[in-house]
């Protein structure tokens, strides 16, 4: 299995509180990714980077930022959490996005905004 | 939207093949299909992906019609670890790469 480490696992926070999940990969490779994934629905894609400092928006975006300091850490971070944001969120890293090469997807960290 | 169309839900017996098929009608030249699956709980496990010839690996293999409109994953002998959701995906090799999730077909192996 491809050597990814979500953290936390799983946490319970409160409306409008900042919220940071950590991906930590040991593959080297150069993408990696952050989705959630509701009820019922296949993953969503929030944000990506193609490398150290270099990000992009997915397709919901909004109220995530993320950042990339070095190659093997990947922030995700609720500024101010809603409701809206309680969901499983999946990290993903491939090694090269110009290709064919699969994602490979952390276990998750189930994160609840009350 | 996600660009494939997958039956909900499936069944099928323990050490039986399981033919999970996937529509794809739109699917351009350079687009990819990719199967996934995702067991209760845990993150989505890459399976198999073709472009345009059937492929097979250790897990499975994915036959591809010839108007590329769409595939079959097929587990050769299934078992009861193979329940699970399993994702068909189209994946651009011009855009932004992006992997479109739809729902996916739940499969259930039956002892």
């Amino acid at each position: 299995d491809a050597g990814i480490t979500q953290s936390p696992r799983h946490k319970v926070t409160e409306t409008g509180t900042p919220v940071t999940l950590r991906c930590h990969q040991t593959e080297n490779h150069r993408y990696m990714y952050w989705y959630r994934q509701d009820p019922g629905h296949g993953l969503r894609l929030i944000h990506y980077s193609y490398g150290v400092k270099d990000t992009d928006k997915g397709e919901v975006s909004d109220g995530y930022s993320v950042s990339r300091s070095k190659t093997e850490d990947f922030l995700l971070t609720l500024e101010s959490a809603t409701s809206s944001q309680t969901s499983v969120y999946f990290c993903a890293i491939s090694p090269r996005e110009q290709g064919v090469q699969p994602q490979h997807f952390g276990d998750g960290t189930r994160l609840s905004i009350l | 939207d996600a660009k494939t169309t997958q039956p909900p839900s499936m069944d099928c017996a323990e050490g039986r093949a399981a033919n999970l098929p996937c529509n794809h009608s739109t699917i351009s030249g350079n687009e990819y299909v990719y199967w996934y699956r995702q067991i209760h709980s845990q993150g989505p496990q890459y399976i198999i992906h073709g472009l345009k010839n059937n492929e097979t690996n250790e897990m499975a293999s994915l036959i591809i019609t010839e108007d590329r409109k769409s595939s079959t994953l097929i587990l050769p002998h299934a078992t009861l670890r193979d329940t699970a959701v399993y994702y068909c995906i189209v994946r651009s090799m011009d855009s932004n790469y992006q992997l479109i999730w739809g729902a996916g077909t739940k499969l259930i192996i039956k002892p």
